[in-house]
């Protein structure tokens, strides 16, 4: 069964950092780009960043370039998003998901249950 | 970037109505084009990928259709479990722009 689970998530003051994993498990992690996706309460979703399956391509969206860094450890199942600093509008519920891109619209089949961050002093 | 507009943003039905969902993106995206489930407190699940393949294990109610700019999610006849709020996607440029979403209530 493919699982995907988010962690790391909290409350952190402005201007902090924060690190967030995805563990995944399943399905053969390294045939897989993975992403992350955010949902502010009571908003829409915002593709935050996503990296290929071997890290060799790795996208951000604007709002957070430059401040988020995504990785991976095929080695163990792992993506990680490095939050640097934190600004109120980065507070959201954190998706990590997994994107089949054996298909040529590359959807995101699927997601973890999400971990939440709220950035306030 | 893309942009992704999707009307209405929100509706009323009826069980067993027929709904119609639509998204535009601000350029062509070919079938570029997802939509997903968002029942509330609940995870995003996708239903359809490129414009019009149903995903696997996903009740043949829903339908997609289009191509280019503009595109529709169709639910054939609405059931209880389908209200919900549903998003298009593009992923035809890397930014994977989100619509805004449509909610689906009970009316």
């Amino acid at each position: 069964e493919v699982q995907v689970v988010e962690s790391g998530g909290g409350l952190v003051q402005p201007g902090r950092s924060l690190r967030l994993s995805c563990a995944a498990s399943g399905f053969t992690f390294d045939d897989y780009a993975m992403h992350w996706v955010r949902q502010a309460p009571g908003k829409g979703l915002e593709w935050v960043s996503s990296i290929s399956w071997n890290s060799g391509t790795i996208v951000y969206a604007e709002s957070v370039k430059g401040r988020f860094t995504i990785s991976r450890d095929n080695a163990k199942n792992l993506v990680y998003l490095q939050m640097n600093s934190l600004r109120s509008d980065d507070t959201a519920l954190y998706y990590c998901a997994r994107m089949d891109d054996r298909i040529a619209a590359r959807p995101f089949d699927y997601w973890g249950q999400g971990t939440r961050v709220t950035v306030s002093s | 970037d893309i942009q992704m507009t999707q009307s209405p943003s929100s509706l009323s039905a009826s069980v067993g109505d027929r709904v119609t969902i639509t998204c535009r993106a601000s350029q062509f995206i070919s079938s570029y084009l997802n939509w997903y489930q968002q029942k509330p407190g609940k995870v995003p699940e996708l239903l359809i990928h490129s414009a019009s393949s149903l995903q696997s294990g996903v009740p043949s109610r829903f339908s997609g259709s289009g191509s280019g700019t503009d595109f529709t999610l169709t639910i054939s006849s609405l059931q209880p479990e389908d209200f919900a709020t549903y998003f298009c996607q593009q992923t035809y440029r890397t930014s994977f722009t989100f619509g805004p979403g449509t909610k689906v209530d009970i009316k």
